[in-house]
């Protein structure tokens, strides 16, 4: 079985642009949670979405937004990119909102902003 | 919010040393996860343990839930145990994992 796999694997944009990122989770895993890893931290929560529907909220700005689609996929939006946005963005799965045993990551999108 | 805090954060080890990363946590926590960061970012699973003492080959996690915090044990290290190690919690009403800043490990052939 394929893991959680994340697109694209690495990306540059420009302070001000748009950025779209992609998740498709283990096959029957319905909860798709997105996570920021800024160097030299550890990630920080984002989103978490079940059955297409947003479940938790981290601290982050508006800028930041999230959905997920029938098949379970998701897409995680960042408007106005700043230079504070470079970071690895994480994506994890698993089978039920609250199965966090069985909670298994992608490689990330690594998001550098020039 | 809860605060995670590791130590060390920073480990250098001749490859057949043993080790022990330690977590703390500032509240009761319903689950709570090691993992191990490669130098391409994947974070893999190591533990889940909440409570209690696990082992997976060279490695070993004890969590005393009650005095809030989890110790990893690595034995005879080899180099590909180099790396990130993060602890990660969950509290019940929560939905997220809030990770640790994570101890760096470099194990020396």
């Amino acid at each position: 079985d394929a893991g959680v796999t994340q697109s694209p694997t690495h990306l540059i944009k420009t302070r001000g642009q748009h950025v779209t990122l992609r998740c498709s989770p283990i096959s029957g895993h319905k909860s798709v949670s997105w996570y920021q890893q800024v160097l030299g931290q550890g990630p920080q929560f984002i989103f978490q979405y079940y059955e297409k529907e947003e479940r938790g909220r981290g601290n982050f700005p508006d800028r930041f937004s999230a959905r997920q689609f029938p098949n379970y996929s998701s897409e995680l939006n960042v408007n106005a990119l700043l230079l504070g946005d470079s970071a690895l963005y994480l994506c994890a799965s698993s089978l039920v909102r609250t199965a966090f045993y069985g909670y298994t990551f992608g490689s990330g999108t690594r998001l550098t902003v020039v | 919010g809860i605060q995670v805090e590791q130590s060390p954060p920073d480990l250098i080890l001749q490859e057949g040393a043993n080790s022990t990363l330690r977590c703390n946590f500032s509240d009761s926590v319903n689950n709570l996860q090691w993992f191990h960061q490669n130098p391409w970012g994947q974070l893999i699973n190591l533990f889940y343990i909440p409570s209690g003492t696990k082992q997976n080959g060279r490695l070993s996690a004890t969590t005393v839930a009650t005095e809030r915090y989890s110790l990893l044990y690595i034995s005879s290290s080899q180099t590909t145990d180099s790396g990130v190690y993060f602890c990660a919690v969950g509290q019940a009403a929560g939905n997220k994992l809030t990770f640790g800043g994570g101890t760096r490990v470099l194990v020396k052939p």
